[in-house]
């Protein structure tokens, strides 16, 4: 059973620094796309980027480039969303999500639980 | 970017009805879409992608047409578990920049 289970809650300061994780378990990592989605009540469900863990290859969402940093480490089957300098305007709950073909990244199949992510003074 | 648009935003149909919800896309993107269900406090359940491919264990009254720019769907017979929100993506471009709709609440009646 592919499972995508993500670190926990967290409340930050502006301009603090954040790393968030989705370990997976269930299928071969390094062959699978993951893809981070912000949630937030205004605006929705958001692409955010991706990584082929096999090779590192990266993609961002222009709107999101520079502000955050997604990477992935195969030898414990796990992905990550860092924060250099959080902003209030991160806050919001965070999806991990595995894509359903390994070749390209496109829909998202096994989606981690969510993780909110509070940012305030 | 390529710009979903989902109407209407809200929808409220009784048990049993159909219910029909469409999803517009600024420019083509063939074949390339993908809806999902979420219910409150849950992630994002992936119901359909290739615009009418359904997702296995996915009840066979959900179906999804559509190509290009104009996409529905059609739930047949809602049940109670129906009442949620749902979602279209496309993943049509490289390099990626995959999009949302904003989503259609589908309510009971």
């Amino acid at each position: 059973e592919v499972q995508l289970v993500q670190s926990g809650q967290e409340v930050k300061k502006p301009g603090e620094s954040l790393n968030i994780s989705c370990k997976t378990s269930g299928y071969n990592f390094a062959n699978y796309w993951i893809g981070w989605v912000r949630q937030t009540p205004g605006k929705g469900l958001e692409w955010m980027g991706i990584i082929y863990p096999g090779d590192s290859d990266t993609r961002y969402n222009p709107s999101f480039q520079g502000q955050v940093t997604i990477s992935a480490d195969t030898s414990i089957s796990t992905a990550y969303l860092l924060w250099r300098s959080l902003k209030a305007s991160d806050t919001a709950i965070y999806y991990c999500a595995r894509t359903g073909d390994t070749a390209i990244p496109n829909w998202f199949d096994s989606w981690g639980q969510g993780a909110l992510v509070i940012v305030s003074s | 970017e390529i710009v979903l648009t989902q109407s209407p935003a809200t929808l409220s149909v009784s048990p049993g009805e159909r219910a029909t919800l469409s999803c517009r896309a600024s420019q083509s993107v063939r074949s390339s879409l993908a809806w999902y269900q979420q219910k409150p406090g849950q992630a994002p359940r992936l119901l359909m992608y290739g615009a009418s491919t359904r997702v296995t264990g996915i009840p066979d009254r959900f179906s999804g047409s559509g190509s290009g720019t104009e996409f529905t769907l059609t739930i047949s017979s809602l049940q109670s578990e129906d009442f949620a929100v749902y979602y279209c993506q496309q993943y049509d471009k490289w390099p990626p920049l995959h999009t949302f709709g904003q989503g259609t609440k589908l309510e009971i009646k």
